[in-house]
Order: C-alpha cells, then sequence, then structure tokens
C-alpha cells in the first residue's frame, strides 16, 4: 500500500467554485503533513502546512482527520491562477516525507 | 535569497554518456534530497543528505547513479552510463531538520 495517496484527478470547475481534495496515508504515527503546489513545468513549492486543528490560508482551508488518516485541502472562490497540481506530502518522522502523486486543477473562465 | 540553485536546467545526451546534474541548496539548510519526477511514478525521493552526510540511498535506481555532496553548499548526482528510461525532470530540494522542502527549478533531462 501506497504512504500517501490521492485523488488524480483532473478537477475542472468554473472560476468561483469551491473545489476540495483529500488525501490518504497510511502510517497512523505520521507527524506532519504539508500541501505543494506544482505548476506545469515547474518546481513544487509549498503551499501551505497543515495542522490539527485545521488552518486556513485566504481562499484555501487545510485540515487533518487522523482518526481517519485523511488530509484535505479546500479551495473557495477558484481563480484561474489557481490551476496546478496540488500535492500532499506526509512526513512520518525526521526527513522521512511522502509526496503524492498529485491531483490536478483546472479552473475554467 | 537566491533559493536552490541547480545546473543545467536541460540537459539532451545520447544513450551512454555521463550525465552530471548540479545542486547548490539554500545557505543554512543542513538537509539535501534528490528527486527524480516522471509522469508515471510522480515523485520519487533518490537519496538525501544531513550535514552532507548520505543517510538514506534507497531510492536510488541502480548502480549506474551516485551522488555526492562533498560540502554544505554542493552536491552532484552523476548517471553513468545514462539511458533512455532516465529521462525525467530531476530536482535537488533542501531544508532544515524536519522542514518543509524548498525545491530547485529542476534539471529536464533526455536520454536520446
Amino acid at each position: 500500500r501506497k504512504e500517501v495517496e490521492q485523488d488524480p484527478g483532473p478537477f475542472n470547475v468554473p472560476e468561483g467554485a469551491t473545489v476540495a481534495f483529500n488525501c490518504t496515508y497510511s502510517n497512523s504515527a505520521s507527524q506532519s503533513f504539508f500541501w505543494y503546489r506544482q505548476d506545469c513545468r515547474k518546481e513544487p513549492k509549498l503551499l501551505m502546512s497543515v495542522y490539527s486543528s485545521g488552518n486556513e490560508d485566504g481562499r484555501f482551508t487545510a485540515q487533518l482527520n487522523r482518526a481517519s488518516q485523511y488530509i484535505s485541502l479546500l479551495i473557495r472562490d477558484s481563480k484561474l491562477s489557481d490551476s496546478a497540481t496540488y500535492l500532499c506530502v506526509v512526513n512520518k518522522a525526521g526527513n522521512q516525507f511522502y509526496f503524492g502523486t498529485g491531483t490536478s486543477l483546472t479552473v475554467i473562465p | 535569497d537566491a533559493g536552490v540553485i541547480q545546473s543545467p536546467r536541460h540537459e539532451v545526451t545520447e544513450m551512454g554518456q555521463e550525465v552530471t546534474l548540479r545542486c547548490k541548496p539554500i545557505s543554512g539548510h543542513n538537509s539535501l534530497f534528490w528527486y527524480r519526477q516522471t509522469m508515471m511514478r510522480g515523485l520519487e525521493l533518490l537519496i538525501y543528505f544531513n550535514n552532507n552526510v548520505p543517510i538514506d540511498d534507497s531510492g536510488m535506481p541502480e548502480d549506474r547513479f551516485s551522488a555526492k555532496m562533498p560540502n554544505a553548499s554542493f552536491s552532484t548526482l552523476k548517471i553513468q552510463p545514462s539511458e533512455p528510461r532516465d529521462s525525467a525532470v530531476y530536482f535537488c530540494a533542501s531544508s532544515v531538520a524536519g522542514g518543509g522542502r524548498v525545491f530547485g527549478p529542476g534539471t529536464r533531462l533526455t536520454v536520446l
């Protein structure tokens, strides 16, 4: 079983829509969690960390459900510039980071 | 802050040739990672260093791949001999211990 699993999509949504991605992880001892964003032909960039109590950064909300071992990313009021691939990342311990294969989002005018 | 610097940005070579990819991590970051990304397999960790020491190279595909970090500001990933299946984007990333990775722009390698 993979350490991290994501729905690859693609998700195609109209501008202004709300979209949510989920990601499941296999190891209950995982300690920290992140969402990265990767634009086409660019490197992954840290979007936000995911905290146990959930956290928000503008239009983006990240949540963690340890009991069910999943994390989520909610994007409200989608913009064209949100089109990218979103990678879920789970840190088991120390430098053991596991990247999901990414979920592709296209926001349509 | 210049971020993680990688060179070359693009490399096209013929099968059998030696390829050397270079990385300069962010100053003060003590962990350095080499990743490979393909459409089929996503982002794969090849090897990482802590304080210039290789810690985990279990992701290195085979003996044709080798990586070095002679000092805190420089690392190389070498493929010898290269094969078409090595074609991918190779990312270098750095971090402080346990922190989020900061990725370089990547080297797009094509082996003909």
